[in-house]
């Protein structure tokens, strides 16, 4: 069973680049999202989606774009990086019900030079 | 807005004993859940335990518990019998019953508290 499954598991960038983290699941759930793990700040919303076609912002979605093709995929693209972006990314997906727990990928180590 | 706040940056037990984190949060609603999540050095998210709002029987799985206060916005996670393999930061969270807005299907987490279990 992959559940989420997110790639890279790491990235190194040079501020300016562009990217885009990879995120699947096979779980058929409706719910996508991306969060961005900081030190002592938790994890933040940047983007979700609710289904195929539709997606809309988190609370810290500027520089980030996603998009959501298929049910499976929800990839996070970095349209130019910067140092600020610094930070660990997990996507998660779940049912749509507010009672249907998050599953979470493995998480992405991305560092912006 | 609803936030969570988690007011203990580190906890440390001995192994065997037990332990308790704390978790408030802060909402004007009626409905929604909330959940406990473990991290280990390994990064992954692991969900320990959730709870409803409406269900006054505080939620157990094995030897996690917790104490959920509603009137309080309180929840806290207690750990009994504390083995080297519950060493992680753990992040309490907050899941709104409400559809739509930004605020949909969102999980809200609180800072984190790293556990570390002394042998």
């Amino acid at each position: 069973n992959a559940g989420v499954t997110q790639t890279p598991k790491f990235q190194v960038l040079k501020t300016g680049q562009s990217m885009t983290l990879q995120c699947a699941q096979d779980m058929n759930h409706e719910y996508m999202s991306w969060y961005r793990q900081d030190p002592g700040m938790g994890l933040r919303l940047i983007h979700y989606s609710v289904g195929a076609g539709i997606t809309d912002q988190g609370e810290v979605p500027n520089g980030y774009n996603v998009s959501r093709s298929t049910t499976e995929d929800f990839p996070l693209r970095l349209l130019s990086a910067a140092p600020s972006q610094t930070s660990v990314y997990f996507c998660a997906s779940g049912g749509i019900s507010y009672n249907s727990p998050l599953h979470f990928g493995n998480g992405t180590r991305l560092t912006v030079t | 807005a609803q936030t969570v706040t988690q007011s203990q940056p580190e906890m440390s037990v001995q192994e065997a004993e037990t332990v308790t984190l704390s978790c408030t949060y802060d909402t004007s609603e009626s409905d929604y859940y909330l959940f406990w999540y473990k991290q280990p050095p390994s990064r992954q998210m692991i969900l320990v335990i959730r709870q409803e709002a409406y269900k006054q029987q505080n939620a157990t799985e094995n030897r996690f518990s917790v104490n959920f206060q509603k009137a309080a916005k309180s929840f806290s996670l207690k750990i009994s019998d504390s083995q080297l393999g519950d060493a992680a930061m753990y992040f309490c969270a907050y899941r709104s019953a409400n559809a739509g807005g930004t605020s949909y299907g969102k999980l809200t987490f609180g800072q984190g508290t790293i556990l570390t279990v002394h042998p």
